[in-house]
C-alpha cells in the first residue's frame, strides 16, 4: 500500500530559527513529489514540486530535498517567520493525477 | 487573480439530509479533483475529472456520494442520505494538464460541513 509518512507530527520553533521537515514515502512508481504549506482555515498551497531527477528546488526561504533512492524529502525552513505557522504536508505522485498524501507536519513560530 | 471558489463555505446539517457543495474551478483548468480532509485521516482523493469526464472515483463511497460537473465552470459534490463520520473539510482543487509530468493543482478555501 502506498503511504506517506511526515516527522515530527508537530514542531515548535523561534522565530529567525532555522528547522527541517522530514517525509518517507513508499510510493511506486514514483512520478514526483510535492510539498504544501496549508495555513489553518485554508486550503494547501504548493511550494515545490520535485520529479524523480531533481535533488533540489527553493522556493525563497524554503528549500525541498529529494533523495529517490531511499525514498526521502526534507523541507528545510531558512530563517524562519511568524507567517510560516502551517501545516506542511508532503504528497506523493504515482502519476500525473493520483496523489498520496501524508497527515503533515504542524509548524508553529514563536515570536 | 484566477482562484478557485468554494460554496457553501460552511455547512451544519442533520443526518441523512442531502448536502450538495459546488466547485468554480479556475478557467482553461482541464482538471478538476475532490478531496476531504478529516483530522484523523488528513487530505484524502475522493474523485476527479478531465475534461469534465469522471477518470477515479475510487476513493469516494458510491451508496452516498456522487460528484459531477455539468459543465466547465462547475463542479459538485453531492451527500445523500448524510451521516455524522461525513463531517469534514470537503476541498475542490484544479489544474491543467496538458499531458506531460506534473502539473500544479490549485486548492480552493474548502466547505467544512458538520453533521449532527
Amino acid at each position: 500500500k502506498n503511504q506517506v509518512e511526515q516527522s515530527p507530527q508537530s514542531l515548535i520553533i523561534l522565530e529567525g530559527k532555522n528547522c527541517t521537515l522530514q517525509c518517507n514515502y513508499t510510493v511506486s512508481p514514483f512520478s514526483n513529489l510535492r510539498w504544501y504549506k496549508q495555513d489553518t482555515g485554508r486550503g494547501p498551497v504548493s511550494l515545490t514540486i520535485m520529479t524523480f531527477s531533481e535533488n533540489t528546488k527553493s522556493n525563497g526561504r524554503y528549500t525541498a530535498t529529494l533523495d529517490a533512492d531511499t525514498k526521502q524529502s526534507s523541507l528545510h525552513i531558512t530563517a524562519s517567520q511568524l507567517s510560516d505557522s502551517a501545516s506542511y504536508i508532503c504528497v506523493v505522485s504515482e502519476g500525473a493525477d493520483g496523489l498520496t498524501f501524508g497527515k503533515g507536519t504542524h509548524l508553529i513560530i514563536q515570536p | 487573480d484566477a482562484r478557485v471558489t468554494q460554496t457553501p463555505r460552511h455547512k451544519v446539517t442533520e443526518m441523512g439530509q442531502e448536502v450538495t457543495m459546488r466547485c468554480q474551478p479556475i478557467l482553461g483548468h482541464n482538471t478538476v479533483f475532490w478531496y476531504r480532509q478529516t483530522m484523523m485521516q488528513g487530505l484524502e482523493l475522493l474523485a476527479y475529472f478531465r475534461n469534465r469526464a469522471p477518470l477515479d472515483d475510487s476513493g469516494m463511497p458510491k451508496d452516498r456520494f456522487s460528484a459531477e460537473m455539468p459543465d466547465a465552470t462547475l463542479a459538485t459534490l453531492k451527500i445523500q442520505p448524510s451521516e455524522p463520520r461525513d463531517s469534514a473539510v470537503y476541498f475542490c482543487a484544479s489544474g491543467l494538464n496538458e499531458g506531460q509530468g506534473a502539473h500544479e493543482q490549485y486548492f480552493g478555501p474548502g466547505t467544512r460541513l458538520t453533521v449532527t
